[in-house]
């Protein structure tokens, strides 16, 4: 069905190692956000891209990069930078044409080994 | 900063009761979203509020937008267990290029 698709649902991350999480859409959505989601808590910011091959720091941005080369897709990666990645990520996407709703994947959640 | 509070963070009720969950914001606003958390899942929005003085509902929930207040709430009829789920509200700062900041969310317990 269509939507947005983030994968792997589970991942787990050594000491030093990189990690990318993936997102796809196939809404033809614009906008494409990361969220992280800490246990008990709200959603804060990581980047965000309002179309292709521009994208923007949020509120938490240090330790993690993206890129935006096609429309569809907006993969984040967690550097090793990041040094407390354990958390629950959230992909969401926006249409700037079909109204301000935000819609999310299903979620990627990232453990430490 | 846009800082968005809501309050309770915990609340747990009982069947067929009413209550009210708040949203407070700290800058100008007229965009306001509740969504709906269930544990280990994804958001499901449940309401988007675009104007001062806004109303919406869908079966026992009700929205609603005072952006003069910078506040807005979330009210439950009649509770069941079925809506036992995190609560969320997210603003939308006019200037913010599409941002939206996330409150903390309200844990909801309803039982039998």
């Amino acid at each position: 069905d269509g939507g947005i698709t983030q994968s792997p649902k589970y991942l787990f991350r050594k000491e030093g190692q990189n990690v990318t999480l993936s997102c796809e859409q196939n809404l033809n959505h614009d906008a494409m956000y990361w969220y992280r989601q800490d246990p008990g808590q709200g959603l804060r910011l990581i980047y965000y891209s309002q179309i292709v091959n521009d994208f923007q720091k949020g509120d938490i941005a240090e330790g993690y990069s993206v890129s935006r080369e096609k429309k569809e897709s907006f993969p984040l990666t967690v550097t090793s930078a990041q040094k407390n990645p354990t958390a629950f990520y959230l992909c969401a996407t926006r249409s700037r044409d079909r109204g301000p709703k935000l819609f999310f994947g299903s979620g990627t959640q990232l453990s430490v080994l | 900063e846009l800082k968005v509070e809501q309050n309770p963070l915990f609340l747990s009720m009982q069947e067929g009761k009413n209550y009210t969950i708040y949203c407070n914001y700290s800058t100008t606003s007229d965009r306001l979203y509740w969504y709906r958390q269930d544990p280990g899942k994804s958001l499901e929005s449940l309401f988007v509020l675009l104007s001062n003085g806004a109303v919406k509902q869908e079966g026992r929930l009700m929205a609603s937008l005072d952006t003069k207040a910078r506040l807005s709430t979330l009210h439950i009829t009649a509770a069941v267990h079925d809506l036992s789920a995190t609560y969320f509200c997210a603003v939308e700062e006019e200037t913010s290029g599409s941002r939206l900041t996330f409150g903390e969310g309200t844990q909801l317990t309803v039982n039998p």
